[in-house]
């Protein structure tokens, strides 16, 4: 089975700290994905990266950053956490891109909840 | 553009009764068609997809959909429902690198 390992369930920060949310998935898998979860509004992608060192902004990349060094390692950074991104934040991965119809199924992980006080 | 519309935030059931979960799409091309539940404090887990082989797609669990394309449609349905199929369904609609997620519905089923 495919796992994808988010390292924190949940996160309390303060204002203006710098966090680093890690995901990790054990399945070789070319494409990773972070997203945002929020009551009402389903999921938002942030950034996704398609290949180690390579990265997309997603539908909202503003206050985010990622970093991948390696192939089954994918971060999002938060340089100065603020109250409006304390959410649901999800991790996905998937075998190959968008241009392969039958291995395009994302893999999620359990979620960190993050809160900014 | 494309979008997905899951048309109630909230269905309830009692245990043993169908299940229909609404979801409409809006897509310029011929799209992939997902649905994933989420369990409380769990990540996404698929569910069904659809890409164009047969319009009744069978998933996990005794769900099914079936794609209209008339209608833009793909409602997730379930003959009788279990308490363990209390949860939150997202509908999902995918075209070339475009993925979008529905608001999510979430299911509560009672005894």
């Amino acid at each position: 089975d495919v796992k994808v390992t988010q390292s924190s369930r949940y996160l309390v920060k303060r204002t203006g700290e710098k966090v680093f949310l890690e995901c990790v998935q054990d399945m070789d898998h070319e494409n990773m994905f972070w997203y945002r979860q929020d009551p009402g509004l389903g999921l938002r992608l942030i950034y996704f990266s398609y290949d180690v060192k390579m990265k997309e902004k997603g539908d909202i990349p503003e206050g985010y950053s990622v970093s991948r060094e390696k192939k089954e390692r994918f971060s999002l950074i938060l340089e100065s956490a603020s109250t409006n991104q304390t959410s649901m934040y999800l991790c996905a991965s998937s075998l190959q891109g968008f241009g392969a119809p039958s291995k395009d199924i994302q893999y999620f992980g359990a979620g960190t909840r993050l809160s900014v006080l | 553009a494309q979008s997905v519309t899951q048309l109630d935030s909230h269905v309830s059931v009692s245990e043993g009764t169908p299940v229909l979960l609404r979801c409409n799409y809006s897509s310029s091309y011929s799209p992939s068609l997902f649905w994933y539940v989420q369990h409380p404090n769990k990540g996404l887990q698929l569910l069904l997809k659809y890409t164009s082989a047969a319009t009744l797609v069978k998933g996990i669990n005794g769900f099914e959909a079936e794609f209209k394309k008339s209608e833009t449609s793909f409602h997730l349905t379930k003959p009788s429902a279990h308490m363990s199929d209390a949860a939150e369904y997202f509908c999902v609609v995918r075209s070339y690198n475009d993925m979008r997620f529905g608001a999510g519905t979430r299911l509560t089923v009672k005894p």
